[in-house]
C-alpha cells in the first residue's frame, strides 16, 4: 500500500493567516487529491491532481507538489477554513488517505 | 447529485453490516461508486468501489469480509461487511468517484451513517 503521511497533525492559526499543510507519499504518485472535513460533516472535495481546483473552491486555497511531496496552502484564513484536511492518492489500489491535519482557531 | 445512505446503525459482534446508498440526480452509469469509513475521531479508510458495469475493487485489509454490489435499475449500490467487531464501529460514507479528471477524486459524498458494534 502507498502510505500517506500528513504534517502537522494539527495547527492553530488566526483569521487572515496563511497556513501550509504537507503530505508525503511513500511512493511517487500523480493522482493526489485534497479534501476538507468540517466537524460532523462529510468530507468535501477541494483539489485534484495535486493542484487543480474543484469548481467553487476559492482561489486562496491552492495545492502544489509532485512525486512524493505535496502541499496545501490556504491564504487569508476564513472562519469556514477551520476544519480537518486530508490528502488522498488514487494511483494504486488500495486508495489511501493521509491521517489528517486539523486547523484550529488560535 | 445527492447520495443518501441507509441501513442498520447498531449491530452485535459477529453480525453483518448492511448499508445501501441511493443516488439522486446525475448520471449513475458514468461513474464508479465507493464506500469509505471513518472510526470516531480517526481518519478515512477506503473500503472499496464498484462500476456501473460491476467491476469491483476492495481494500485488501477488508476483502475477506466485504461485498459491494450495484442495482443499476434502482440507481443504488450496497455494502455488506461480515463478522463485525467493535473495531468496525465507524461513520460510513458512500461517495461518487469522478472519472472526469485523472485524479479520480471522490467528488460527491453522502452525509454518512454511523454504525456501532456493541454487545
Amino acid at each position: 500500500d502507498i502510505q500517506m503521511t500528513q504534517s502537522p497533525s494539527s495547527l492553530s492559526a488566526s483569521v487572515g493567516d496563511r497556513v501550509t499543510i504537507t503530505c508525503r507519499a511513500s511512493q511517487s504518485v500523480t493522482q493526489l487529491n485534497w479534501y476538507r472535513q468540517k466537524p460532523g460533516k462529510a468530507p468535501e472535495f477541494l483539489i485534484y491532481d495535486a493542484s487543480e481546483f474543484q469548481s467553487g473552491v476559492p482561489s486562496r486555497v491552492s495545492g502544489s507538489g509532485s512525486g512524493t511531496n505535496f502541499t496545501l496552502t490556504i491564504s487569508n484564513l476564513q472562519p469556514e477554513d477551520f476544519a480537518t484536511y486530508y490528502c488522498q492518492q488514487s494511483n494504486r489500489s488500495p486508495v489511501t488517505f493521509g491521517g489528517g491535519t486539523k486547523v484550529e482557531i488560535k | 447529485v445527492q447520495l443518501q445512505e441507509w441501513g442498520a446503525g447498531l449491530l452485535k459482534p459477529s453480525e453483518t453490516l448492511s448499508l445501501t446508498c441511493a443516488v439522486y440526480g446525475g448520471s449513475f452509469s458514468a461513474y464508479y461508486w465507493a464506500w469509505i469509513r471513518q472510526p470516531p475521531g480517526k481518519g478515512l479508510e477506503w473500503i472499496g468501489e464498484i462500476s456501473h458495469g460491476g467491476s469491483i475493487s476492495y481494500n485488501p485489509s477488508l476483502k475477506s469480509r466485504v461485498t459491494i454490489s450495484i442495482d443499476t435499475s434502482g440507481n443504488q449500490f450496497s455494502l455488506r461487511l461480515g463478522s463485525v467487531t467493535a473495531a468496525d464501529t465507524a461513520m460510513s460514507y458512500c461517495a461518487r468517484v469522478s472519472l472526469m479528471v485523472t485524479g479520480r477524486p471522490f467528488d460527491c459524498w453522502g452525509q454518512g451513517i454511523l454504525v456501532s458494534v456493541s454487545s
